[in-house]
């Protein structure tokens, strides 16, 4: 089965600042991979597909880049309502979501 | 609007049984492949079983294989799981999912969960 790891598993951070997030794949996933972002009590909500195709609703300061098996997604500048956990998920073989990372206020 | 709207959760004791249900509406859910995902409490997502919109493929997590079905009755506009000899570790919030493009690009709708909790 394809692993998913993401660093940093948390972050503080701050109105405004850039965050990057980074996901890596056990295998080679081509570009399957989509990301989400959930708020507590909420179900998850997709970001990005496809490694960088935004989805549709979602404000431009989120963007996703990579392939293969090294995958980041970027906030280009932190929003009150970013503050949330952010999940990296494969869907190439089957699907396995990544363990998560928590961004919280600095 | 689009919706998914889980039930069927409920107390159950370890190997019992439970049937979860999911209504679609909004959409033309027999277009749609579906998907069920779960998170233990204080825990990540985890990706449970898919189905295909015909209902003719399925594919299961190896930790619930042979236990938990996944089906759909498109007449209905309705996707299941059934779930069988239940354990502690089943314990969680489970969603129902709508694939964004043939199980290529992730979930774009989620229903809002329904609670499976697995305790004697």
């Amino acid at each position: 089965d394809i692993q998913m790891t993401q660093s940093p598993s948390s972050l503080s951070a701050s109105v405004g600042d850039r965050v990057t997030i980074t996901c890596r794949a056990s295998q080679s996933i081509s570009s399957y991979l989509n990301w989400y972002q959930q708020k507590p009590g909420k179900a998850p909500k997709l970001l990005i597909y496809a490694a960088s195709s935004l989805q549709s609703g979602v404000p431009s300061r989120f963007s996703g880049s990579g392939s293969g098996t090294d995958f980041t997604l970027t906030i280009s500048s932190l929003q009150p309502e970013d503050f949330a956990t952010y999940y990296c998920q494969q869907s190439y073989s089957p699907f396995t979501f990544g363990p998560g990372t928590k961004v919280d206020i600095k | 609007e689009v919706q998914l709207v889980e039930s069927g959760g409920g107390l159950v004791q370890p190997g019992g049984s439970l049937r979860l249900s999911c209504a679609a509406s909004g959409f033309t859910f027999s277009s749609y492949w579906m998907h069920w995902v779960r998170q233990a409490p204080g825990k990540g997502l985890v990706w449970v079983s898919r189905i295909n919109s015909d209902g003719s493929s399925t594919s299961y997590a190896d930790s619930v294989k042979g236990r938990f079905t996944i089906s759909r009755d498109n007449a209905k506009n309705t996707l299941y799981l059934q779930m069988n000899s239940l354990r502690a570790e089943d314990t969680a919030v489970y969603y129902c999912a709508r694939d964004l493009a043939a199980s290529l690009y992730g979930m774009d709708v989620w229903g809002q969960g329904t609670t499976v909790t697995v305790s004697s």
